[in-house]
């Protein structure tokens, strides 16, 4: 089956910094990619997502890059800040007759010291 | 507009018995997936329903079953309920129009005795 997993398991930066965080994906037919953030306590919560048709897409502070040769998703958040810090979990989907059934990694940690 | 709304809150049972989640989706949403998040992973895939009936199926046994209502809210039932049971359960809607993007609701905490 699809897998989907985070270089890092924890990050650390400095508030301010920018912030990578990286995603391998196994299966090169999926389509549609979302990274989502998920503090302690709470469900996921949506941040940014990407189409297989794109490269790049950019929202506030945060931007998604796609590379569909290597497999490969990052996450880019500018002037990170102390409320950045969360579980980072990227997901994939392969889009079969309108059903979208998600894998997701094993997350990445973000801790933003002051 | 409320987002995806999600009880209770937390629930502590003892093995071998049962448990009933609950999930309202975001509004206008019609699709709902139930997924199982252990701590310190990611979100597994349970089942999604759509027009009240399980339309695809994770890796889980049959004692997880669920159920959609009209109004498009769903109840996720464990049955027979294992001390690895024990996890955030995460509810999420989409609408069911392809690449959509799915919502999740803060969770159901349980945790199995």
């Amino acid at each position: 089956g699809e897998s989907v997993g985070l270089h890092l398991p924890t990050l650390s930066v400095q508030e301010g910094d920018n912030s990578i965080i990286n995603c391998a994906y196994s299966n090169s037919a999926s389509d549609y990619f979302i990274w989502y953030k998920q503090e302690s306590g709470k469900g996921p919560q949506f941040i940014i997502d990407i189409r297989s048709n794109m490269d790049k897409r950019q929202g506030q502070r945060v931007t998604v890059l796609l590379n569909k040769t290597v497999k490969h998703l990052s996450l880019q958040i500018a002037a990170t800040q102390p409320g950045d810090s969360a579980v980072y979990f990227c997901a994939e989907t392969k889009t079969q007759y309108n059903f979208n059934k998600f894998y997701f990694g094993s997350g990445t940690k973000l801790n933003v010291k002051p | 507009d409320a987002g995806v709304t999600q009880s209770p809150t937390h629930l502590i049972k003892t093995r071998g018995q049962q448990v009933t989640l609950r999930c309202s989706p975001k509004s206008g949403h019609d699709t709902v997936s139930w997924y199982q998040q252990a701590l310190g992973q990611g979100p597994q895939f349970i089942f999604q329903y759509y027009e009240e009936e399980e339309r695809q199926r994770g890796n889980f046994p049959d004692r997880f079953s669920g159920h959609q209502f009209p109004n498009y809210s769903s109840e996720l039932n464990v049955n027979a309920l294992l001390l690895g049971d024990s996890a955030l359960y995460l509810c999420a809607s989409s609408l069911d129009r392809g690449q959509e993007t799915q919502y999740f609701g803060p969770g159901t905490r349980l945790l199995v005795l």
